[in-house]
């Protein structure tokens, strides 16, 4: 079965510094890993992907992730991190092998930036 | 692009009440999700239609939960009776295509449910 571990609840970082946010994942095969956003009463937004190709994915609002095999991670960083960054980050990962499209999500980064 | 709507955005029923949601998705998305989001916890998927069809139910609780998307554009989530753990967010989701496709799900904003 599959599974993504997020192991902190709480990231803290100030403004300008970079950031990252770990996740860790299990899956048989070659996995496919997602991570969204999640901003306080609204629904979640795509972030990124990594499907297959370059380890260094870029996508939306300067985040990137860069997938490592070896030590089957995800990891989600910022160059420099924005107050406005703040918000619940949220790892998934996808299993290429069956029918459905299922998204298994982890549990969850609140991401907190000061001034 | 109009995004994933939902409605109600809030609802607060008692216990062994009965509860229905509904979610209209992104026009020409053919694959709908039904997510339940419990607080401190990632979405946990419930079904999956694609087009009217069901793609995935296996994680819903099908004695007392049950979803239709009859035409299938529009889908309703019910839940009949309702329980105190049943207390959640309840995302609904659509993409372009399920499997290889690989386009990302697109998410409305949620009903947040309350059984007291």
């Amino acid at each position: 079965a599959q599974s993504v571990a997020q192991p902190e609840d709480q990231v803290n970082v100030a403004e300008g510094n970079p950031l990252t946010v770990k996740c860790t994942y299990s899956v048989s095969g070659n996995p496919y890993l997602f991570w969204y956003v999640q901003y306080p009463n609204r629904g979640l937004q795509f972030l990124l992907k990594y499907i297959t190709g370059d380890n260094l994915v870029k996508g939306s609002y300067g985040f990137e992730a860069e997938f490592n095999k070896s030590q089957t991670s995800f990891h989600l960083k910022k160059p420099s991190a924005l107050v406005s960054d703040s918000a619940l980050y949220f790892c998934a990962v996808r299993d290429p092998t069956g029918t459905a499209s299922k998204l298994t999500f982890g549990t969850g980064t609140r991401l907190q930036v000061t001034l | 692009e109009a995004g994933v709507a939902q409605s109600p955005r809030y609802k607060i029923i008692e216990k062994r009440q009965s509860v229905a949601f509904w979610c209209n998705p992104i026009s020409g998305h053919a694959t709908l999700y039904w997510y339940q989001q419990i607080l401190g916890q990632g979405p946990k998927l419930l079904i999956q239609f694609q087009n009217n069809g069901v793609v995935d139910d296996s994680q819903l609780p099908k004695d007392r939960f049950s979803a239709e998307r009859l035409k299938g554009v529009d889908s309703t989530l019910k839940i009949q009776p309702a329980k105190l753990e049943d207390s959640a967010v309840y995302l609904c989701a659509s993409s372009h295509l399920q499997g290889a496709s690989l386009n990302e799900q697109f998410f409305g904003p949620g009903t947040r449910l309350t059984v007291l």
